[in-house]
């Protein structure tokens, strides 16, 4: 079945950068359709950040979109996260997952809390 | 983009039925026929549990059911278990983004 886990620091500092990793096992990230991250600030609901096509097409939450890109390497069979000029805002527990289309997500990863702080 | 609008908590007893509703605009939820609803429980993942405003994803119980009248969006639990007892969110998807509700608490009595 479809598996996904995040990795990446658990600690970032303020105005650095946010840098994950979503590892897919047991399906092909070229098979898409579309992969993507969630966050979840402690406490609150969700927010999309954004999502990438198996083609390479990217699609970005219009309030995050300055600060965020998606990619794709399927020599690896993941996908990444880069999230520049972090601050405390930005401390949440942060999804990945496929997007079956139509911005429904029908796998998910466990999620991985990154706290921003100093 | 605005989150789309749902009641903070939701109650009912253990057979019951309850519904939870999801109000957008005509630029999300009433646009499109792609609403999804999640539940989550604590320190969990979501799980997807509606899409496409109706459809159950395999191995979904049929008592979860969604529905979509204008720009409001609902999702209906019936016979109602103590294992429901979660957060619910709804989800649409824009021409710029999906967006989510800010979540219903159900406590299942």
């Amino acid at each position: 079945q479809v598996q996904l886990q995040e990795s990446g620091p658990a600690l970032v500092k303020p105005s650095e950068t946010l840098s994950l990793t979503c590892a897919v096992s047991g399906y092909s990230v070229s098979s898409g359709p579309y992969w993507g991250w969630i966050r979840q600030p402690p406490g609150k609901g969700l927010e999309w950040i954004g999502s990438m096509s198996q083609s390479g097409a990217t699609y970005y939450n219009p309030s995050l979109k300055s600060r965020v890109a998606i990619s794709l390497d399927k020599s690896k069979n993941q996908f990444s996260l880069k999230f520049i000029s972090v601050t405390a805002a930005d401390t949440a527990v942060y999804f990945c997952a496929r997007d079956r289309g139509g911005g429904s997500s029908d796998h998910w990863g466990q999620g991985t809390l990154v706290t921003v702080s100093s | 983009q605005s989150a789309l609008t749902q009641p903070a908590s939701v109650s009912g007893s253990p057979g019951q039925s309850i519904t939870i509703s999801c109000t957008g605009t005509s630029s999300d939820v009433g646009g499109y026929n792609y609403v999804s609803w999640y539940q989550q429980h604590p320190g969990k993942a979501p799980k997807l549990i509606i899409y496409d405003v109706t459809n159950r994803p395999s191995g979904v119980s049929d008592r979860f059911s969604g529905s979509k009248s204008g720009n409001t969006a609902s999702l209906t639990i019936s016979g109602l278990q103590a294992e429901d007892e979660a957060a619910y969110y709804c989800g649409s998807f824009t021409l710029d983004a999906v967006i989510f509700g800010g979540g219903t608490k159900l406590t299942v009595l």
